[in-house]
Formats: structure tokens, sequence, C-alpha cells
């Protein structure tokens, strides 16, 4: 997998926007970003993935730059359930979809 | 959608004795499986690959012998810890996509395992 690397710890204010960094520079052209999170004591929920355009989905938008070197997570407004550890992942592209968990950005929401 | 089950959530067991856990894709056929193991504090680790009618494929360092994994149908695998010790305690988290390649992998709840 391509090697990513993410801040260990954030805090947002609840309402606000959080926005999760992420450097993956070293991301072939064909490799999908994905991102996950995992809430204490559960498994990891999946939330969004891309290629090179810009997503969004109903948990959050995922902004990839042009070179794909890195790319932000956006929780457009942050609550107290959002906090968990967030992961992202660059599977390899050999297509047996193997996950390398790194040690993640542990988000804090504040009341 | 896209959502996976672990039996049982959590179990409490004597050292030397097997535990099974299940998963199961309830609403999605998972042509691939995967087994991960994650201790306190740290992330979690791939430990096999389970592709449903073949043998699973174990990460180094992961015994094939211990952990005996059992991917018999499209919905379900199962992981059983054999002669279980206290070291085997740990959180055991399953995921499953519906595909062979690139496809997204969504994770069950987890199984927390106690060995006394």
């Amino acid at each position: 997998d391509a090697k990513t690397t993410q801040p260990p710890s954030m805090d947002c204010a609840e309402g606000r926007a959080a926005n999760l960094p992420c450097n993956h520079s070293t991301i072939s052209g064909n490799e999908y970003v994905y991102w996950y999170r995992q809430i204490h004591s559960q498994g990891p929920q999946y939330i969004i993935h891309g290629l090179k355009n810009n997503e969004t989905n109903e948990m959050a938008s995922l902004i990839i730059t042009e070179d794909r070197k890195s790319s932000t997570l956006i929780l457009p407004h942050a609550t107290l359930r959002d906090t968990a550890v967030y992961y992202c992942i660059v599977p390899n592209n050999f297509g047996n979809e193997k996950l390398t968990f790194g040690t993640g950005t542990r988000l804090t929401i504040i009341p | 959608g896209a959502v996976v089950s672990q039996h049982p959530s959590r179990v409490i067991c004597k050292s030397g004795t097997s535990v099974k856990i299940e998963c199961r894709s309830l609403d999605f056929q998972a042509t691939t499986m995967f087994w991960y193991r994650q201790f306190p504090k740290q992330s979690l680790m791939l430990m096999a690959t389970s592709n449903e009618g073949s043998k699973a494929t174990y990460e180094q360092g992961v015994e094939k012998d211990k952990f005996l994994i059992n991917h018999a149908s499209l919905t379900l695998s199962t992981l059983t810890v054999t002669s279980a010790h206290p070291e085997d305690s740990s959180f055991y988290i399953c995921s499953a996509c519906q595909g062979n390649s690139g496809e997204t992998q969504y994770f069950g709840p987890g199984t927390r395992l106690l060995v006394l």
C-alpha cells in the first residue's frame, strides 16, 4: 500500500467543520484514497473514497489535490459523535483490497 | 446497505479452549472476507484474507493452525481460535467486500475475546 501520513491528533469545536489532512505522496495513478473511522470499541466505519475528483456523500467531503499527493477529509458540521480515530488508506492496486491501517488521526470534538 | 455482523460481540473463555467467531454479510454476497486483530491502543492488523470456497491466505506471523478460517458460503466466514491462551485476548474484527478487485470493505462491529 502507498504510505500515508496523518497528524496524530486534532481537536475541533462542535458545529464547526473538521478538516483532516492526509499525505500520500507515493500514490500511483490508479490507486484510490479511502477514509475510514473507528469509534472507540467498534469496528471501522467506511466514510468515503476517491480517485481524482472531489467526492461528497452524506457523511463527508473528500478533497484530493490535483497532483493527488494529498487529500483532506471534511466533516462539514462536526458533532460529538464524530469523535473517533480517522484512517486515510491507499490500498495497493493489485486487486486484493488489503487495507493497511496506520495510526490515523484521533479527532476530538469539543463541546 | 452493506451491513456486516459478528457473533458473539464478546466472549470470555478458559485457557486451552477453542472459540469460534462468526462474520456475516447481511445484505450482500461477500466474495472476500478479511480478519483483523486489534490490541489495546494499537491499530488494526490484518490476520488473513478469506475467499469463498478456497483456503484462507494468512499474513506473515499468523499461525494458520491456531487461527482456523472457514468461508463456506458467500455470506459467512468463521474464525476459530484454537487452544486459546491469554495472549490471544484481543479485539477481532472482520470485514467483507463484494467483488474481487477494488471493492470497498465493510467492517463488522468486532468481537472482544478475553482468555483467562
